[in-house]
């Protein structure tokens, strides 16, 4: 069965840069991109960026243009995502998902907490 | 990207059929058949409820169904139950291999 895998949850200071991974199972890697989504608390889902796990291609939301970095490793079906320079604002659950067009299968999620 | 536009709220009574709106534009939800409905309990992950507009994924219950005509796109869940209770995000590619989800619904089970 599909399964996306993702590491603990994280504390970092502001300024600082976080990498959460993301390990796929269940299905053919390169097949199938790989998007993050991100969700403060409270709020609502917010796209962040893809990455074709087939050619390395990437496409980031406007907003996190800069700061992020989409990542994949074909010879262990993993996916990674940093994000640098945090912000208070960055504190989220950040989830990735197979496929861009419909996300159908999630990972459990990685709760990122930015505080000094 | 805008998010697109949802109800923040809706409820009804075990039995009741309810419906949940997402307005996008042209260039999201009324450009592109790739629609997709997103169940989330709390504290846990998105769950995909529809697909392609009007697709469902094998085991969601056929109470769960979607449409779309023009740029807003419909959730209707008949035969509420309890289980429903839940908060339901709209999602749209929106071209150039982007992707924008709405505000979010609360579904109340009164």
């Amino acid at each position: 069965q599909v399964q996306l895998v993702q590491s603990g949850a994280e504390v970092k200071k502001p300024g600082a840069s976080v990498k959460v991974s993301c390990k796929a199972s269940g299905y053919t890697f390169t097949s199938y991109g790989i998007s993050w989504v991100r969700q403060a608390p409270g709020q609502g889902l917010e796209w962040m960026g893809w990455i074709s796990a087939y050619n390395g291609n990437t496409n980031y939301a406007q907003k996190l243009q800069g700061r992020v970095t989409m990542t994949t490793d074909t010879s262990t079906s993993t996916a990674y995502m940093e994000l640098r320079s945090l912000r208070s604002d960055d504190t989220a659950v950040y989830y990735c998902a197979r496929a861009l067009t419909t996300p159908d299968y999630w990972g459990q999620g990685t709760l990122v907490t930015v505080s000094s | 990207q805008s998010a697109l536009t949802q109800p923040r709220s809706v409820s009804g009574s075990p039995g009741q059929s309810v419906t949940i709106s997402c307005t996008g534009t042209s260039s999201d939800v009324g450009g592109y058949n790739y629609v997709s409905w997103y169940q989330q309990h709390p504290g846990k992950a998105p769950k995909l409820m529809i697909y392609d507009v009007s697709k469902r994924p094998s085991g969601v219950p056929d109470r769960f169904s979607g449409s779309k005509s023009g740029n807003t796109a419909s959730l209707t869940i008949s035969g509420l139950q309890a289980e429903d209770e839940a908060d339901y995000y709209c999602c749209s590619y929106a071209g150039s291999y982007t992707l924008v989800f709405g505000t979010g619904t609360k579904v109340t089970v009164l």
